[in-house]
């Protein structure tokens, strides 16, 4: 079945060090979305790629960073993860980035930072 | 701004008792509303797209119907397995991101 992969599914990371979160994508789809969703709150985009087009949300923090290397991978990058960025991320795909273009979810990395 | 407004916060439900979840909005141009079920701990999974004001869609025990200004799930006979947190988003023509609610808890006991 085509899918959205995310791992690991659980990370733990010291504060302060950096961590990386890994999605893989099956749908062959162009755009990629990396959301947080914290306890109880609704996701909260952090930035997307169209192709190798990277799109940053205004209020991303500059701790946050992300790569594309092709198609069906992306990585999130955590420089220095405060006790605020404990919380699940969400990698997303979609075929397009307009319109009414359905995103797909993957399972999600809950990372706790200590 | 869009803006996605869901009620109740939380149901609680008996085993075979229909209910509806209130999905209200307000967009520049709507794309498209989304509705996605979240279980504990898990991703969202896609269950309707609605693109138009009169669109019905179902799937199993759900029905998602769409009006200019708000959208309704509803669930017939819910069973245990349909409890879950259920998400409402929507896509306007101002941007290209989704503008989720913050979700309906929904509990159905045997």
């Amino acid at each position: 079945d085509a899918m959205v992969i995310q791992n690991p599914r659980y990370q733990v990371t010291q504060f302060g060090k950096p961590v990386t979160l890994s999605c893989s994508q099956t749908l062959n789809h162009n755009v990629m979305y990396w959301y947080q969703q914290k306890s109880s709150q609704a996701p909260k985009l952090l930035f997307h790629y169209y192709d190798k087009d990277f799109n940053n949300e205004a209020d991303t923090p500059d701790n946050f960073q992300s790569r594309r290397p092709n198609t069906s991978f992306c990585f999130l990058d955590i420089r220095s993860p405060g006790l605020g960025d404990a919380a699940m991320y969400l990698c997303a795909t979609s075929r397009d980035d307009y319109g009414g273009e359905t995103q797909y979810f993957g399972p999600g990395t809950r990372l706790l930072v200590l | 701004e869009d803006q996605v407004t869901q009620s109740p916060e939380a149901l609680r439900l008996q085993e075979g008792e229909s209910s509806s979840l209130n999905c209200s909005y307000t967009v520049s141009g709507l794309r498209g509303l989304f509705w996605y079920r979240q279980d504990p701990g898990k991703g969202p999974e896609f269950l309707f797209t609605l693109y138009s004001a009169g669109e019905e869609k179902e799937k199993e025990r759900l029905k998602a119907t769409l009006t200019k200004k708000e959208s309704f799930l509803h669930i017939t006979a819910p069973k245990p397995e349909d409890s879950a947190t259920y998400l409402c988003a929507v896509r306007g023509t101002a941007g290209n991101k989704l503008t989720f609610g913050g979700g309906t808890r929904v509990l159905v006991k045997p």
